[in-house]
């Protein structure tokens, strides 16, 4: 099967531009999440869709960050306007459910903010 | 609100030498799943523990999850270089949706 496909790889921005990154989960994967995860520690759950409704948002920094997975499937994660600090890895991945199963991740965004 | 801690934080063993890291939850899980992520790569999950007391092995990793289903453990027999990389914990709270990811135990293997 495949994996879960994110793009792009990489990304160089300036504080205060905005930035969007994709991620298509795997096919019938109810449940899809963002991670950040800053060099050195471990993944921080950002938001977590089941289908296209949002379970989970409490960590997610509101005033600058947003998601959206339209129809249940692909979805986008986008900063607006970004910091130094917002420099990181994003992770997306997905699950068949977020109880008895294991999360696929995607290969992730390095993301710079210089 | 929940946290989960690992240590150590670093482990440099010789390879051939056995591996521990250990992870602790501060609030009762509902299940702990473990993931290993190589240098410059993502984590890759391995397995999910559900049951108090639960051992479970793949191959040389021997995963163990507490009576109390608030610890849990990973033991890697007779390292090996591509054994290196950082293993996560990641535990779900009892009635919770929040899987918490802990901050990764750093393997190296020395040849």
């Amino acid at each position: 099967e495949a994996g879960v496909a994110q793009s792009p790889r990489y990304k160089i921005i300036e504080k205060r531009q905005s930035v969007a990154f994709w991620c298509n989960p795997i096919s019938g994967h109810a449940t899809l999440y963002w991670y950040q995860q800053i060099l050195g520690q471990g993944p921080k759950l950002l938001i977590q869709f089941q289908n296209n409704g949002v379970v989970d948002d409490s960590q997610l920094p509101k005033d600058r960050f947003s998601a959206e997975r339209l129809k249940g499937v692909d979805s986008t994660l986008k900063i607006q306007p970004a910091k130094l600090e917002d420099s990181a890895v994003y992770l997306c991945a997905s699950s068949q459910d977020s109880e008895n199963y294991g999360y696929t991740f995607g290969s992730g965004t390095r993301l710079t903010v210089v | 609100g929940q946290q989960v801690m690992q240590i150590p934080q670093y482990q440099h063993v010789q390879e051939g030498e056995d591996f521990t890291t250990y992870c602790n939850s501060s609030t009762t899980l509902s299940n702990i799943q473990w993931y290993k992520q190589r240098p410059g790569g993502h984590p890759v999950f391995l397995i999910q523990l559900v049951k108090s007391g639960e051992v479970k092995k793949q191959k040389r990793l021997t995963f163990q999850f507490g009576e109390a289903k608030k610890n849990s453990s990973l033991h890697i027999t007779a390292t090996q270089t591509t054994d290196v990389g950082t293993y996560f914990c990641a535990g779900r709270n009892t009635g919770g949706f929040k899987t918490i990811f802990g901050a990764g135990t750093r393997l190296f293997v020395k040849a």
